[in-house]
């Protein structure tokens, strides 16, 4: 069983510009989050994916923005990056989408920095 | 709106002694609790976890305690272990599933 895979490891970008994220859920896994965590803190919810349908989302503005697909792989985007947004980018998968109820399973994370 | 505060670390320990590591939340309705764990080069995972009032979560000699009254979720091993030796984040799941809270994240360091 594959577990959750996100790429790149690590990324550059400059301010302004825009970024994309990938991850890849655990087999059978239909929900997806995504979160940010600084140096030294902890991860900070954006939003999560059920079924292909944003099903939360935590306090981020609007250029953090997501899609899954139908095999429930997904994306983050984000437009008009801040040096604030420098962070480790984390995915975490889970078998249904009440996260209140079942283990998420983390992926390694991507860790982009904004210059 | 939902928070978890967590003691601040880091927490260093001698070998065989008692951890408690501290988590107090606020929530409305039915919150969820976890500890997560992430130990050295290592991604986060599930410790442990309790999702109604007086639960007790329990995982490789960690425990901790859904207290509703206090509002805590406090961790605990009567023993620690040098492999014990990691980052430990408490988290609450809002009522849906819909929403995640992390708190600051507490390290420790176990001493032979």
């Amino acid at each position: 069983e594959t577990g959750v895979t996100q790429s790149p490891t690590h990324l550059i970008k400059t301010r302004g510009q825009q970024v994309t994220l990938r991850c890849s859920s655990q087999s059978g896994h239909n929900t997806v989050s995504w979160y940010q965590q600084a140096l030294g803190q902890g991860p900070q919810f954006i939003f999560q994916y059920y079924r292909e349908e944003e099903n939360g989302r935590g306090n981020f503005p609007p250029r953090f923005s997501g899609l899954q697909f139908p095999n429930y792989s997904s994306e983050l985007n984000v437009n008009a990056l801040e040096l604030d947004d420098s962070a480790l980018y984390l995915c975490a998968s889970s078998p249904s989408g009440a996260v209140n109820y079942n283990e998420q399973f983390f992926g390694p994370g991507t860790r982009l920095t904004v210059l | 709106g939902n928070s978890v505060t967590q003691m601040e670390g880091p927490v260093t320990l001698s070998e065989e002694a008692f951890l408690t590591i501290n988590c107090t939340y606020t929530a409305t309705g039915y919150p969820s609790l976890f500890w997560y764990v992430q130990y050295p080069g290592e991604g986060l995972q599930l410790l442990l976890k309790a999702t109604k009032a007086d639960d007790k979560g329990s995982n490789k000699g960690f425990e901790a305690t859904y207290r509703k009254e206090t509002t805590s979720f406090h961790l605990e091993k009567g023993s620690v272990q040098v492999s014990d030796s990691a980052v430990y984040f408490c988290a609450l799941s809002d009522t849906g599933g819909n929403q995640f809270y992390f708190g600051t994240g507490t390290s420790l360091t176990v001493i032979p």
